[in-house]
């Protein structure tokens, strides 16, 4: 079936430093992909998608592009903030259900 | 306003009890999903709605009961609460069930069950 890998964590990181989490897929068809975002305490967020092979999804300094040759969505940033401490997960979903099927996640700390 | 809200935030209780977790959406969405968090963040659906109609039951002990009195709403119910079933659950609402559709996240409720 469908899933997800992420690279493990956590990933602990200096301000202003630049940030990748890797993300690969496994799909039967051509999934949507998605990154959302978990801050303490709080429900998960939609950071980003892509819906199609080569799309580029960005928001807040935040970028991920559709590698279909590769199976992956690796999430970067160039220049962490304190802020962005969270819990990360990358998702996909296939066909017309809506179903999400997420990675396992990573923390990732900003220390300033 | 709250988008997706979920009650209670936080549920204590004993082994053996049954327990009703509420959510609602004023998105105007017309499919609402639950996922189980647990103990290590990681993330499953459990079940999915499409306009009150069951569209996802995935393998999940009967002891769980989803209900849809309208689309703006799904409760989840269980029954003989087990200490496997402590985790945090999140309620999500899309604008249809495609794959397309970004998914709106509750606050989530944490269940422990003692």
């Amino acid at each position: 079936g469908d899933s997800v890998t992420q690279m493990e964590g956590p990933v602990t990181l200096s301000e202003e430093a630049f940030l990748t989490i890797n993300c690969t897929y496994t799909a039967t068809g051509y999934p949507s992909l998605f990154w959302y975002v978990q801050y303490p305490g709080e429900g998960l967020q939609l950071l980003l998608k892509a819906t199609k092979a080569d799309d580029k999804g960005s928001n807040k300094g935040f970028e991920a592009t559709y590698r279909k040759e590769t199976t992956s969505f690796h999430l970067e940033k160039g220049s962490v903030q304190v802020s962005d401490s969270a819990v990360y997960f990358c998702a996909l979903s296939e066909g017309n259900t809506g179903k999400l099927i997420f990675g396992q996640g990573t923390t990732l700390q900003v220390k300033p | 306003d709250t988008a997706v809200s979920q009650t209670p935030k936080y549920l204590v209780t004993q082994m053996g009890n049954d327990k009703s977790i509420k959510c609602e959406q004023n998105l105007g969405h017309d499919t609402m999903y639950w996922y189980k968090q647990d103990s290590k963040k990681f993330l499953k659906i459990m079940f999915s709605y499409n306009n009150k109609e069951l569209i996802i039951n995935e393998t999940v002990p009967n002891r769980f009961s989803p209900k849809s009195p309208d689309k703006a709403h799904l409760n989840l119910h269980i029954n003989s609460l087990e200490l496997g079933d402590s985790a945090v659950y999140f309620c999500a609402s899309s604008r249809g069930g495609g794959q397309y559709n970004e998914q709106f996240f509750g606050p989530g409720t944490r269940l422990t069950v003692l």
